[in-house]
């Protein structure tokens, strides 16, 4: 079945590294889109990409870095420079070829700064 | 920048109950979605409305989107515990899709209502 992946499900950091979330799509889609959300609070986007080697910063990209290679997959950094990291992940994509197309996302990954 | 704001930011109602939860948003709304997630998962795609005055139902969940196309509800009708999660509402900006060029929206979500449901 087509979906999108993420790894790891959690992952810890310590102060000063930067670490990479990996998401995987299979569902042919040419969109990703990158999201963060913190407790209680509803998604924002960081980073999203309409095709491959192109990608925009959304409203809070400080801090963190993609790349778009592969039509399917989609990293994302967190570098030392994001001074409160700890938040949940979420990877999304949709076919931007269709108006009206849904976006799937991914499991999201649990980042946790110790 | 569009924003969406939901109410209420949290519900708790008994296992029977009806509810209603409301998106309001400062801008057009071009596209509609309604998502809902359990804690520390992904979001599950429940519905989506782009015309005016449009409803769709799903099982007990139905969804509107008004005239005007700046607000839409979710009612649910006769809750269950498994209705319990966080409800998000997400809207598209406008879009200009011309294959090749993939110039996708990006989409913009309200805050969020966790809804607790009691036995």
């Amino acid at each position: 079945d087509g979906g999108i992946t993420q790894s790891p499900k959690y992952l810890f950091r310590k102060e000063g590294q930067n670490v990479t979330l990996s998401c995987e799509q299979n569902l042919n889609h040419d969109a990703m889109y990158w999201y963060r959300q913190d407790p209680g609070q509803g998604l924002r986007l960081i980073y999203y990409s309409q095709i491959v080697n192109d990608f925009q910063k959304g409203d809070i990209a400080e801090g963190y870095s993609v790349s778009r290679e592969k039509k399917e997959s989609f990293p994302l950094t967190v570098t030392s420079a994001q001074k409160n990291p700890t938040a949940f992940y979420l990877c999304a994509s949709t076919d931007a070829r269709r108006l009206n197309y849904g976006y799937t996302f991914g499991s999201g990954t649990r980042l946790t700064v110790v | 920048s569009q924003e969406l704001e939901q109410s209420p930011q949290s519900l708790i109602v008994q296992e029977g109950k009806n509810l209603t939860i409301n998106c309001t948003s400062s801008k057009t709304l071009y596209g509609l979605y309604w998502y809902k997630q359990k804690y520390g998962e992904g979001l599950i795609f429940l519905m989506m409305l782009q015309k005016g005055g449009e409803e769709k139902s799903h099982e007990k969940i139905t969804a509107k989107l008004d005239e005007k196309k700046q607000q839409s509800s979710l009612h649910i009708t006769a809750s269950q515990p498994s209705h319990a999660g966080i409800y998000l509402c997400g809207a598209d900006g406008p879009k200009n899709r011309a294959w090749g060029t993939g110039t996708a929206s990006k989409l913009t979500f309200g805050t969020g209502t966790r809804l607790q449901v009691t036995l």
